[in-house]
């Protein structure tokens, strides 16, 4: 696997429901991002990680969790959603730190595919 | 809030080439000025990104004005799978991307 990886890429669920989306990056990165797109709206900074520890949280709900155990992975567990909640979710990684000046260049994001939500 | 004003959509003809126009006039003096583009449904996808001079690559050339409050990305021959949204985004290192609305690129047969 190259790249970043997320899983399901469809996911429908109850209000009620509990559940999680993964995001994996296969590129030695750094930092590791969610996003959220509403229908017609632009992407949405919902959390940023950067060496594995939270440096962002754009003011979402705490009904949304994420959990970063390595630099490789990034989970978004969901729990009490509701309708509006429903959206393309992707996760990005870059080498770039945030916060921190860097030299090098090439430190664009590389986006999954995303994990298309639907509450119900 | 985004710093870039693009136009919301644009139409080109297969085979000629597409520029897409951006307009960035509080640019500050080390921020870049990337180009990504977002195919329906699928993850946002890096194109190029330059500071001052105009950069190319296998996918586009980026031509940034002397005074930087503008630039224009060339797909030199659009084809129909370069259908997309497009973002222009300006950003120093160590800060968020921040996404606008970008232009809805239809390329016509």
């Amino acid at each position: 696997e190259t790249g970043v990886t997320q899983t399901p890429r469809h996911l429908v669920m109850g209000m009620t429901n509990k559940k999680s989306l993964k995001c994996e990056q296969h590129l030695g990165h750094n930092a590791m991002y969610w996003y959220k797109q509403s229908a017609k709206k632009p992407l949405e900074l919902m959390f940023v990680y950067s060496l594995e520890e939270r440096v962002e949280n754009n003011s979402v709900p705490s009904r949304f969790s994420p959990e970063c155990p390595n630099s490789s992975h990034l989970f978004l567990h969901l729990h009490t959603l509701q309708p509006e909640d429903s959206a393309l979710y992707l996760c990005a990684s870059s080498q770039d730190l945030p916060g921190v000046v860097s030299l090098d260049p090439y430190n664009e994001q590389f986006f999954g595919p995303g994990t298309r939500l639907t509450v119900l | 809030d985004a710093k870039t004003t693009q136009p919301p959509s644009m139409d080109c003809a297969e085979g000629r080439a597409a520029n897409l126009p951006c307009n960035h006039s509080t640019i500050s003096g080390n921020e870049y000025v990337y180009w990504y583009r977002q195919i329906h449904s699928q993850g946002p996808q890096y194109i190029i990104h330059g500071l001052k001079n105009n950069e190319t690559n296998e996918m586009a050339s980026l031509i940034i004005t002397e005074d930087r409050k503008s630039s224009t990305l060339i797909l030199p021959h659009a084809t129909l799978r370069d259908t997309a949204v497009y973002y222009c985004i300006v950003k120093n290192y160590g800060q968020n991307f921040v996404f606008g609305p970008g232009t809805r690129l239809s390329v016509l047969p």
